[in-house]
């Protein structure tokens, strides 16, 4: 069974920064891109950045570049989001997700993990 | 305000048929990707219905269908059932944002 499990999110002041983790089991990880998906309370989502199977390609919505960092171990099967210089519009759950592709463009998501829970907030 | 545009809201009675649009424009459907749809329950995460313009998934049931013309596609439900209560969103690739990009969702209600 595939499994994305997402931690790391809280409660946490504007401008700070939070790394969130998602440990991922039930497939071959390093056969596929993966990336970040967040949904903002009553929004639709929005992807946020992916990775691709041998991290050689990256890409990051505008909304967050320069201040978010993707990376994945694939000896550990896990895939993580440096997010710096948080704002109140950085607030949603993050989703885990395992992409279609080995590439990191042209995806479709699934599965998707539970999400984790980031509020910005002073 | 999304790239991809969905009508905010449809509804249907058990049994009948309804439509959900995605319009893009020249930088994703038109210029060719492909178009994925998903289902989201009240409180899970969403899950893929459609992938590739017209693909069920295994478990997907044939009362769901896509197809995509132009710079627009399209979410077909028929014999409209109360667990189909849910939100809909399509998403696709941008070639002028290098990314994917999702539409605002539509939310289907069941009457």
């Amino acid at each position: 069974e595939v499994q994305l499990v997402e931690s790391g999110g809280g409660l946490v002041q504007p401008g700070r920064s939070l790394r969130l983790s998602c440990a991922v089991s039930g497939f071959i990880f390093d056969d596929y891109a993966m990336h970040w998906v967040r949904q903002a309370p009553g929004k639709g989502p929005e992807w946020v950045s992916g990775i691709s199977w041998n991290s050689y390609k990256i890409a990051y919505a505008d909304s967050v570049k320069g201040r978010f960092t993707i990376s994945r171990d694939n000896a550990k099967n896990s895939l993580h989001l440096q997010m710096n210089s948080l704002s109140a519009e950085d607030t949603a759950l993050y989703y885990c997700t395992k992409g279609s592709l080995a590439a990191v463009d042209f995806n479709w998501f699934d599965p998707w993990g539970q999400g984790t829970l980031v509020t910005v907030s002073s | 305000q999304s790239v991809l545009t969905q009508p905010p809201s449809v509804s249907g009675a058990p049994g009948q048929r309804v439509t959900i649009s995605c319009t893009g424009s020249s930088s994703n459907i038109g210029a060719g990707y492909d178009v994925h749809w998903y289902q989201q329950l009240p409180g899970t995460a969403p899950k893929v219905l459609i992938y590739g313009n017209r693909n069920r998934p295994s478990g997907v049931s044939d009362r769901f269908s896509g197809s995509r013309s132009g710079t627009s596609a399209s979410l077909a439900i028929t014999g409209l059932q109360a667990e189909d209560e849910a939100d809909y969103y399509c998403q696709s690739y941008d070639n002028s944002l290098s990314g994917s990009v999702f539409g605002g969702g539509t939310k289907l209600t069941v009457l």
